[in-house]
């Protein structure tokens, strides 16, 4: 069964600072990667999807980039600000059904 | 656009009771659609996803149940609510090609 998980649990930067995040996973035959943000008690928006036949997206200063073959993606964001503290989440699927990570716990120190 | 509406927002059962949470999606049809419940400090648990009208996939054996009567409603019951129940419940539905799923604001469940 696929097996997704998210390193750090939680990261705390000053502002300003460029950072990545983790994402790997255990079986490559996926459709596609996605990204979501979870501000504490609502629920998941999403940020980026990258299809399996993609290297990478952006969106904005967020970029994620996606290696199939080493199951393992990266959420990069630049610039951070303090309104981007929340927790991120990646899911994977194979299909009909979604594989999330546990997270990451993003705070960015004004 | 397509937005996803989840009732209650907040919920505070006793245990034994029974329960419903409604789940309705706007703007598409013939969406998957998937309950999700998060407990403190714990990653998404994939309870139940649909496909289709009566069609139900159910991913951890428990005493929930999951009923989809229409093509864009979906249902999460119980009919004798636990204390292990308790959490955060989220709705969410995909866009086919590619699928991404987009997600409802949650039920927060307590069961006292």
């Amino acid at each position: 069964k696929q097996e997704v998980t998210q390193i750090p649990a939680a990261l705390s930067v000053p502002e300003g600072e460029n950072l990545v995040l983790n994402c790997s996973f255990t079986d490559s035959a996926i459709y596609n990667l996605q990204w979501f943000r979870q501000d504490p008690g609502k629920g998941l928006t999403s940020l980026l999807l990258i299809q399996s036949s993609q290297r990478e997206q952006t969106s904005g200063r967020l970029n994620a980039s996606l290696d199939k073959s080493s199951g393992r993606s990266t959420l990069y964001i630049a610039a951070s600000q303090p309104g981007d503290s929340a927790t991120y989440l990646c899911a994977v699927t194979p299909g009909d059904e979604f594989y999330f990570g546990t997270g990451t716990s993003l705070t960015v120190i004004p | 656009s397509q937005t996803i509406h989840q009732w209650p927002a907040t919920l505070v059962q006793p245990v034994g009771s029974p329960l419903s949470l409604e789940c309705t999606v706007e703007g598409t049809s013939n969406p998957n659609l998937y309950w999700y419940r998060q407990a403190a400090g714990r990653g998404l648990q994939l309870l139940f996803y649909s496909v289709g009208i009566g069609q139900i996939s159910s991913e951890v054996p428990q005493n929930l149940s999951a009923s989809r009567p229409q093509d864009r409603q979906f249902i999460l019951s119980s009919k004798k609510l636990l204390l292990s129940d308790s959490g955060f419940y989220l709705c969410a539905w995909t866009v086919p090609y590619p699928d991404t799923q987009y997600f409802g604001p949650g039920t927060r469940l307590t069961v006292l």
